[in-house]
């Protein structure tokens, strides 16, 4: 089975500063990626994925992501953080069953604050 | 497309009493999902339908939980004798096609308390 883990189960940042969330995960075949955003009372919503190709992917709100297959790693990074990015966020992979289906692995989290 | 939907977005219950939950997920998105969210901790896998097949059951999901997608249209999570430990946040999905990496849309969840 997979499994993902989120380094940093809470990070602060200060608005404009670089944000930076780390993912790790375990995968006996070439992986699918993503990243998950949740804001308070809604439900999850996809930032980015990773399936084949270009390592570097980006996603939506200026966030990106990079796979580095060598470090088992897919990491969220955004430039300059804004206000409106304080949010649960959830790196997750895929496994599958053949033909029948995929379940997707969710790590336990990184809640972000921005500080003003 | 108005997303997956989730009713009700609460519900409070005591203990030893019967849940029931419905999801109904964007159209003609063949694949849905169940997942469970306790606090602190990332969704967890229950249970997956293809269309009205159950294809897939987690070892989370005891004998008390049964689902349902009749029509493989909308979805039904039933929780019997429900317990303490079942107080959690539960999370419908859905998707389209049969790609792995597929993107799931997640409802808005139903919150479960067990008093």
């Amino acid at each position: 089975a997979q499994s993902v883990t989120q380094l940093g189960s809470h990070v602060s940042v200060s608005e404009g500063a670089l944000v930076l969330l780390r993912c790790n995960y375990s995968s006996s075949v070439p992986p699918y990626l993503f990243w998950y955003v949740q804001y308070p009372n809604q439900g999850l919503q996809l930032l980015l994925k990773y399936t084949t190709g270009a390592t570097l992917v980006k996603g939506i709100n200026g966030f990106e992501a990079e796979f580095k297959k060598s470090e088992t790693s897919f990491h969220l990074t955004k430039p300059s953080a804004h206000m409106s990015d304080a949010a649960e966020y959830f790196c997750a992979v895929s496994d599958f069953w053949g033909d029948t289906g995929n379940q997707f692995y969710f790590g336990t989290g990184t809640s972000l604050t921005v500080i003003p | 497309d108005t997303g997956v939907s989730q009713d009700p977005r609460h519900k409070i219950t005591k203990r030893g009493q019967n849940v029931t939950f419905r999801c109904d997920p964007i159209s003609e998105h063949n694949r849905l999902y169940w997942y469970r969210q306790t606090l602190g901790q990332g969704p967890e896998f229950l249970t997956y339908f293809q269309n009205e097949a159950q294809l897939e059951k987690s070892r989370l999901l005891s004998d008390r939980f049964s689902a349902e997608r009749p029509k493989g249209s909308f979805s039904t999570l039933e929780i019997q004798r429900t317990e303490q430990g079942d107080s959690a946040m539960y999370l419908c999905a859905s998707s389209l096609g049969l790609a792995q990496y597929n993107e799931q849309f997640f409802g808005p969840g139903t919150r479960l308390t067990v008093l």
